[in-house]
């Protein structure tokens, strides 16, 4: 089945880290560019960061550059979102997604909660 | 950094109606404009890629339009499973925006 499934929110601290997971099923990451999207509770969608399908290029939203890394792991077929210095606006439902040749963002896995709260 | 906007926010809509939500960026993404379903509780859904391309499984009442700055994503005939948000997205250049959503409500 072609899917993605992510992992590993919960709850955590302000200034602490969290590592996010997103695997792959039924196509691989070298053959795609992944993305993470993020959603605070009740409000809009916002880009997080991209790794280009050859791990070339990476880039990041204003709001978590120098914070937030992106990675892969090809051997496991896994994405993940590094995420340090955690603040309370981080809270937000976070969403791997792959994006298409056409750029557009064509499948999306179910979401993982991150609560940034003392 | 490429602004989008969307309009209305909300519109109430009866099953059968035409809907039409606009996105405008704030410099021109040629046709790098993809629009997108989320209902409550779920992942977004890819409906129109490159401003007017259909994704494969989205019913033909949906459609797409438009290159520049100015799109449009018209549903010519309001069915129930289409009472939703949705959202434009700029894929033109990093980092990749996406507009503030359009709720259309019964």
């Amino acid at each position: 089945q072609v899917q993605v499934v992510e992992s590993g929110g919960g709850v955590v601290q302000p200034g602490r880290s969290l590592r996010l997971s997103c695997a792959a099923s039924g196509f691989t990451l070298t053959s795609y560019g992944m993305h993470w999207v993020r959603q605070a509770p009740g409000k809009g969608l916002e880009w997080v960061a991209v790794i280009w399908y050859d791990g070339s290029n990476k880039y990041y939203g204003e709001s978590v550059k120098g914070r937030f890394t992106i990675s892969r792991d090809t051997s496991k077929n896994t994405l993940y979102l590094q995420m340090n210095s955690l603040r309370a606006e981080d809270t937000a439902v976070y969403y791997c997604a792959r994006a298409s040749g056409d750029s557009a963002f064509d499948m999306w896995g179910q979401g993982t909660m991150v609560t940034v709260s003392s | 950094d490429i602004q989008m906007t969307q309009s209305p926010s909300s519109l109430s809509a009866s099953v059968g109606d035409r809907v039409t939500i606009t996105c405008r960026a704030s410099q021109s993404i040629s046709s790098y404009l993809n629009w997108y379903q989320q209902k409550p509780g779920k992942a977004p859904k890819l409906l129109i890629y490159a401003a007017s391309s259909l994704q494969s499984g989205v019913p033909s009442r949906l459609s797409g339009s438009g290159s520049g700055t100015d799109f449009t994503l018209t549903i010519s005939s309001l069915q129930p499973e289409d009472f939703a948000t949705y959202y434009c997205q700029q894929t033109h250049s990093p980092p990749l925006t996406f507009g503030p959503g359009t709720k259309v409500e019964i």
